[in-house]
């Protein structure tokens, strides 16, 4: 499988702290997406960095990306409390069997901000 | 505003019934997904539609059909099949399913049983 894994399961930090957060993954990939999904709610596509780039920004968020080691990280800066929500990334490559693309996605990580 | 509408919110099943999730598009996707959610969990793919009049099995589509007879619409129906159905159900949609586009998701439906 290329599911990505997500660590840590979950990380509490206070308001103004950085959030950062891994996922590792299996197998070659088009792109790698993080999602947000606030509880009880659905998810909120966040940013996508595709297998050539190794690094994005928006806003408040970095993310980085290293296909030689498979992974790739998700930096909040200066957290708020209202960025408490579970992170997903989503790798997205070809579905075996079927040639079209897939998104997988891993477990998540919690993050609490505490004000 | 363009979006995704899932109904109902909440949803309780009787051994041996059907039930139907509804999903509903206005942002003009070729492309629909179904996701279950269990707690702790990632979400795993059900079924997905590239384009009206064809669906495709996910990882876990037993015990669950769909239908996509209009490009806005694509309903779950979670059978008496499915022995384990409790979980939360994402629908998602995307412009296409070409090279793993970004998908948009509605706010899902939890379905429990009676």
């Amino acid at each position: 499988s290329q599911q990505g894994e997500e660590d840590p399961q979950a990380l509490s930090i206070q308001e103004g702290e950085n959030a950062t957060m891994n996922c590792s993954y299996k197998t070659s990939i088009n792109n790698l997406q993080w999602y947000r999904q606030n509880s009880g709610r659905g998810l909120v596509h966040l940013i996508l960095i595709r297998s050539n780039e190794r690094e994005k920004h928006s806003g408040r968020l970095r993310v980085t990306l290293d296909t030689s080691k498979k992974s790739s990280s998700l930096l909040i800066t200066a957290s708020r409390a209202a960025d408490t929500a579970s992170y997903f990334c989503a790798t997205a490559g070809i579905r075996s069997g079927a040639g079209s693309y897939q998104l997988t996605f891993g477990k998540g990580t919690k993050l609490s901000v505490i004000p | 505003d363009g979006g995704i509408t899932q109904s109902p919110k909440y949803l309780f099943r009787k051994e041996g019934q059907n039930v139907t999730l509804s999903c509903e598009q206005n942002l003009n996707h070729d492309a629909m997904y179904w996701y279950r959610q269990d707690p702790g969990q990632g979400l795993r793919l059900i079924y997905y539609s590239q384009i009206v009049n064809d669906f495709q099995k996910g990882d876990i589509a037993e015990g669950y059909s769909v239908s996509r007879e209009k490009k806005e619409s694509f309903p779950l129906t979670v059978t008496s099949a499915q022995k384990n159905p409790t979980a939360f159900y994402l629908c998602a949609s995307s412009i296409s399913q070409g090279a793993g586009q970004p998908q948009h998701f509605g706010d899902g439906t939890r379905l429990s049983i009676l």
